[in-house]
């Protein structure tokens, strides 16, 4: 089975910091990756995807991830914080047989400070 | 527009009921999904299906049932419930394709005591 590590179970930055979420995943083989955003009390919303295009994916609100083999990483940022962006984030990978089945990382909620 | 929707949004029970939560999808989308989301574990998946009357277990299956009779609906049955089954249960749904993407319902708040 896949696995999905999100480094920092809390991150905090001031509004207008860059935003830095990261994600690691075990494959040799590159899956389709995913983040999602969950704000409270609600269910989860897609932010962007990979899917083996190119590999500097642009999402919603502002949001963008890079895809690195190498290593293995599928790193969410956001050049400049709001307010709005708080909430709790999770990376998601496919199966590497099944598409159609995620494993997702144990989430990051982010708090921004004004 | 198309949507997921979750009932009850939230349900108290007591140890040893059985108890049965909905999810019914308008996309009509062919897999739909049953996670539960508990603090410092993210989302695990507890069943899926791929169609009508195709059911598979996910990593945190025992004590969960689903059936699939028709394409809209995928009820998620907690047997025999138990205190560890207290969590936020999501249901989700995806299309055969490209882009794999999950679309996600608003979640259902079960509490066992």
């Amino acid at each position: 089975a896949q696995s999905v590590t999100q480094l920092g179970s809390h991150v905090s930055v001031s509004e207008g910091a860059l935003v830095l979420l990261r994600c690691n995943y075990s494959s040799s083989v590159p899956p389709y990756l995913f983040w999602y955003v969950q704000y409270p009390n609600q269910g989860l919303q897609l932010l962007l995807k990979y899917t083996s295009a190119a590999t500097l994916v642009k999402g919603i609100n502002g949001f963008e991830a890079e895809f690195k083999k190498s290593e293995t990483s599928f790193h969410l940022t956001k050049p400049s914080a709001h307010m709005s962006d708080a909430a709790e984030y999770f990376c998601a990978v496919s199966d590497r047989y099944n598409f159609n089945k995620f494993y997702f990382g144990s989430g990051t909620k982010l708090n921004v400070k004004p | 527009d198309a949507e997921i929707t979750q009932s009850p949004r939230h349900k108290i029970t007591e140890t040893g009921r059985q108890v049965t939560l909905a999810c019914h999808q308008t996309w009509n989308h062919n897999n739909m999904f049953w996670y539960r989301q508990d603090l410092g574990h993210g989302l695990r998946l507890i069943h899926y299906s791929y169609g009508v009357q195709d059911t598979n277990k996910g990593e945190v299956s025992d004590g969960y049932s689903v059936s699939r009779s028709n394409t809209e609906d995928l009820p998620l049955t907690l047997e025999s419930a138990a205190s560890s089954q207290t969590s936020v249960y999501f249901c989700a749904s995806s299309d055969f394709g490209s882009s794999y993407e999950q679309y996600f319902g608003p979640g259902t708040r079960l509490t066992v005591t």
